[in-house]
Order: structure tokens, then C-alpha cells, then sequence
């Protein structure tokens, strides 16, 4: 267990509401990440945060935001979730550059 | 823009045999990663490989790293049913943070 926790783990909603998922770590890293699993693609990097509001964008970002106002809590809104965002979202934790990420449970999001 | 590819996607054999499942990346990088995920679960860190020549070994796995052939191997020795589960590497291409660029996972059946 590397002290990460998703809210909520499952979620059903209706195109065009916003939906706001949130990684909650225990351990004080510097880093965190949010990815979505698809089948056939892997895990693919949505956003990240090296430190408190230093974000930026991965290889799927369009359509998604962050924030990172304190070190133990990252956030991901989808501003009008659509269903090609229907996937599992993974949040990640690093210690330092170099080492391995570790993963939250995930939440399951299911776009109507 | 970088390709990770894995093969085989699907990979069905028997226990006590041998297996070589192949990560090839596209552009350079001396970072690389293997997970393990098992059906509806998160991802599990097996080996961190951080440099070209690198090998690790955990119980009936070994994987290794060759950055100038862009390969990564995980060599999975006399399987056994416990080792089921999708296997994932990831390549780092990140300079402010670590970006991890997934492969599409090898599923991994061990038949008794």
C-alpha cells in the first residue's frame, strides 16, 4: 500500500455534466499523475504535478484539467464529460525522478 | 511522437516452460519499467532498469535492457498459474516529471 486513495472508485454520469475525481496521498511525494486505461492502448498520461500548482500536460489532455493547491491532493475535472472519456482513471505517485510510479486503486468512469 | 510495443499481446503457456515477452521503444531513453496487473486491479512495480545493460531478477522473472537496441526483455523462467496476469512496460520521456510512455500490455495465461 503506497498511502494512495481515489474518490470516488466508481462513478456513472450523463454527457455534458462536469465530474471532478480526486488522488489523495499520505506520503508527501512531489509527484503525481493521472492516467486512463483503455483496452488496446494501454495507459496513456493525461496530466502531471511536480510540486504544489506546477502542472502540466501529458499525451491526452484535451478535455481535462488539474489542480494541485496542496501537496496530498491532486485533481482531475472533466468540464463536460463526454462518453469517448468513458475509461479507468489511475492516479500515480512518485518519490523522485528516476524511481518507479506507484499506483492508486483506480476509478471506474462510465460516460452515459 | 514515441511508440512502445509489446509482443507478443497474448501469450497462453504452459507451466514449467519458458517465455521472453519483447519491449521495443521507439526513440531514446535509459529508463525503463515493468508492471504487472492483474484482472481489475491496479498496477504492481517489478523492475526499475536505469541504465543500457541493466538485468534484474525477482523470483521466476528477469528482465533486461539493451538502450541501444531500444529493447527491453522480461523473461518469465519454469511459469507457474500464479504468474497470470497483464504485464506492462513503461518508458520514461520526461524531463520535469517522469512521463511514462505504456506499452499495450502482454496478457499472460499460464495453463496447468
Amino acid at each position: 500500500d503506497a498511502g494512495i486513495t481515489q474518490s470516488p472508485r466508481h462513478k456513472v454520469t450523463e454527457t455534458g455534466t462536469p465530474v471532478t475525481l480526486r488522488c489523495h496521498q499520505t506520503e508527501n511525494h512531489r509527484y503525481m499523475y493521472w492516467y486512463r486505461q483503455d483496452p488496446g492502448h494501454g495507459l496513456r498520461l493525461i496530466h502531471y504535478s511536480y510540486g504544489v500548482k506546477d502542472t502540466d500536460k501529458g499525451e491526452v489532455s484535451d478535455g481535462y484539467s488539474v489542480s494541485r493547491s496542496k501537496t496530498e491532493d491532486f485533481l482531475l475535472t472533466l468540464e463536460s464529460a463526454t462518453s469517448s472519456q468513458t475509461s479507468v482513471y489511475f492516479c500515480a505517485i512518485q518519490a523522485r525522478l528516476d524511481y518507479e510510479q506507484y499506483f492508486g486503486p483506480g476509478t471506474r468512469l462510465t460516460v452515459t | 511522437e514515441l511508440k512502445v510495443e509489446q509482443n507478443p499481446l497474448f501469450l497462453s503457456m504452459q507451466e514449467g516452460k519458458n517465455y521472453t515477452i519483447y519491449c521495443n521503444y521507439s526513440t531514446t531513453s535509459d529508463r525503463l519499467y515493468w508492471y504487472r496487473q492483474d484482472p481489475g486491479k491496479s498496477l504492481e512495480s517489478l523492475f526499475v532498469l536505469l541504465s543500457n545493460g541493466a538485468v534484474k531478477q525477482e523470483g521466476r522473472l528477469m528482465a533486461s535492457l539493451d538502450t541501444k537496441a531500444r529493447l527491453s526483455t522480461l523473461h518469465i523462467t519454469a511459469a507457474v498459474h500464479d504468474l497470470s496476469a497483464t504485464y506492462f512496460c513503461a518508458v520514461d520521456m520526461g524531463n520535469t516529471g517522469n512521463q511514462f510512455y505504456f506499452g499495450t500490455g502482454t496478457s499472460l495465461t499460464v495453463i496447468p
